[in-house]
């Protein structure tokens, strides 16, 4: 079965500085890979996803993030944080014909401090 | 376009008392999820609908939870009855693909209170 792990349950930064949230899965086939925001009280909203084209996705609000097979990593990353980042950060996976079912991690609060 | 509905937003109940929830999902999307997102935890998926079918349902507690797509369009979800643990923001999602790889469109979810 697939699984993420998402390394830090909270992350705090300061506004203009790089934001890195951590995510490693777990896959025996070749994964998709996602990378939700949900702001408060609000539903979440995809961010970007990896579907096994070019391994360096770009997504919205300036988000990107890199699929690494050797590290089994995609973590997620933005170069200048701003005040508005301020969100939790979910990553999930599925697999292909996997029929949308995502498995998501547990979650990375992001603060972002003046 | 409209985005997937949920009601009711909020509901505190007693433990043992039963609840329903309701969704529409965005016009067009065959495909409808509910996902249990448990304070701390990511979303857990509960069940997922292709039109009125059932596709997955196997994390759904069957012996008190369930759920309808009555005519592939809207759906409801119900707890009966209801327990502590049974706490948690109750997501809709709704996907144009099924076996392709898609983007969720999620609601605002349905915080259950339990007491």
């Amino acid at each position: 079965a697939q699984s993420v792990t998402q390394l830090g349950s909270h992350v705090s930064v300061s506004e203009g500085a790089l934001v890195l949230l951590r995510c490693n899965y777990s896959s025996s086939v070749p994964p998709y890979l996602f990378w939700y925001v949900q702001y408060p009280n609000q539903g979440l909203q995809l961010l970007l996803k990896y579907t096994s084209a070019a391994t360096l996705v770009k997504g919205i609000n300036g988000f990107e993030a890199e699929f690494k097979k050797s590290e089994t990593s995609f973590h997620l990353t933005k170069p200048s944080a701003h005040m508005s980042d301020a969100a939790e950060y979910f990553c999930a996976v599925t697999l292909t014909g996997g029929g949308n079912k995502l498995t998501f991690g547990t979650g990375t609060q992001l603060k972002v401090e003046l | 376009e409209a985005g997937v509905a949920q009601s009711p937003r909020y509901k505190i109940i007693e433990k043992r008392q039963s609840v329903a929830f309701w969704c529409n999902p965005i016009s067009g999307h065959a495909t409808l999820y509910w996902y249990q997102q448990i304070l701390g935890q990511g979303p857990k998926l509960l069940i997922q609908f292709q039109n009125n079918g059932v596709v997955d349902d196997s994390q759904l507690p069957k012996d008190r939870f369930s759920a309808e797509r009555l005519k592939g369009v809207d759906s409801t979800l119900k707890i009966q009855p209801a327990k502590l643990e049974d706490s948690a923001v109750y997501l809709c999602a709704s996907s144009l693909e099924r076996t392709g790889v898609g983007e969720l469109f999620f609601g605002e979810g349905s915080r259950l209170t339990v007491l």
